[in-house]
């Protein structure tokens, strides 16, 4: 299975508001409630920011929110600052019990 | 707190197997809902997903890796390990175990520092 597809470049300046996109099929995104994102600095490990198409684990900033339509999910940051930074990644699970990732985006802020 | 850790070697010559272990600390690996993932990174690209365990033993992989994949669990230990065999230099990747919770809702919500195998000779 290919990977899901996201833009590999956002950007948007302090304050702002930016939204990445994650584009599946109907065997994956499009099927089931179970988008995740991922947000990764340089050299860290992936932190889970949103599960569930849209839902906040506790801890993480309700800056952060998620939605889906059809085989398309998004992720928005408003009140974009410096620290959110980093490459961020969809997950998606698959009809075949799979799981699959995006293929990264990498977030400036300007 | 859940705490997952990788250990095995850094370098793995090609042709020969990747061995990996996570030992998981403050959590059961036989907790329900719970799936216990290995997830890995090429330097400079995108996260790839490997496949997964659960405490009964029943494996999920990657379709492209399950030729070459064994996935095996000591919940005596609370460890599982990964074998990958007959390696290349594309397997070169930071390697993440990760908890994958399963169910009624799926993410990936533990993971594990990472660490680098570098296929060479």
């Amino acid at each position: 299975q290919s990977a899901l597809t996201q833009p590999a470049f956002v950007s948007g300046s302090p304050g702002q508001s930016i939204t990445i996109s994650c584009t599946g099929t109907s065997s994956d995104v499009g099927a089931y409630n179970y988008v995740s994102w991922y947000q990764q600095h340089p050299g860290k490990a992936p932190k889970l920011m949103i599960y569930d198409v849209n839902n906040r684990p506790s801890g993480i900033s309700n800056r952060f929110s998620g939605s889906k339509s059809g085989n398309t999910a998004s992720l928005t940051i408003s009140g974009l600052q410096a620290a959110d930074e980093a490459d961020y990644y969809c997950g998606s699970y698959t009809s075949s019990g799979t799981r699959l990732f995006g293929t990264g985006t990498k977030v400036t802020v300007l | 707190q859940v705490q997952l850790q990788e250990s095995g070697p850094g370098l793995v010559k090609p042709s020969e197997t990747l061995s990996l272990t996570c030992t998981v600390s403050g959590g059961s690996v036989n907790s329900a809902n719970y799936y216990w993932s290995w997830i890995r990174q090429p330097p400079g690209k995108g996260l790839e997903w490997i496949g997964h365990i659960y405490a009964s033993g029943n494996t999920n992989y990657n379709a492209s890796l399950k030729s070459r994949l064994t996935m095996s669990i000591d919940t005596s230990k609370s460890q599982f390990s990964l074998k990958l065999s007959s390696v290349i230099a594309a397997d070169t990747a930071v390697y993440y175990c990760a908890r994958l919770e399963a169910g009624t809702s799926d993410y990936f919500d533990y993971w594990g520092q990472g660490t680098l195998v570098t296929v060479s000779s």
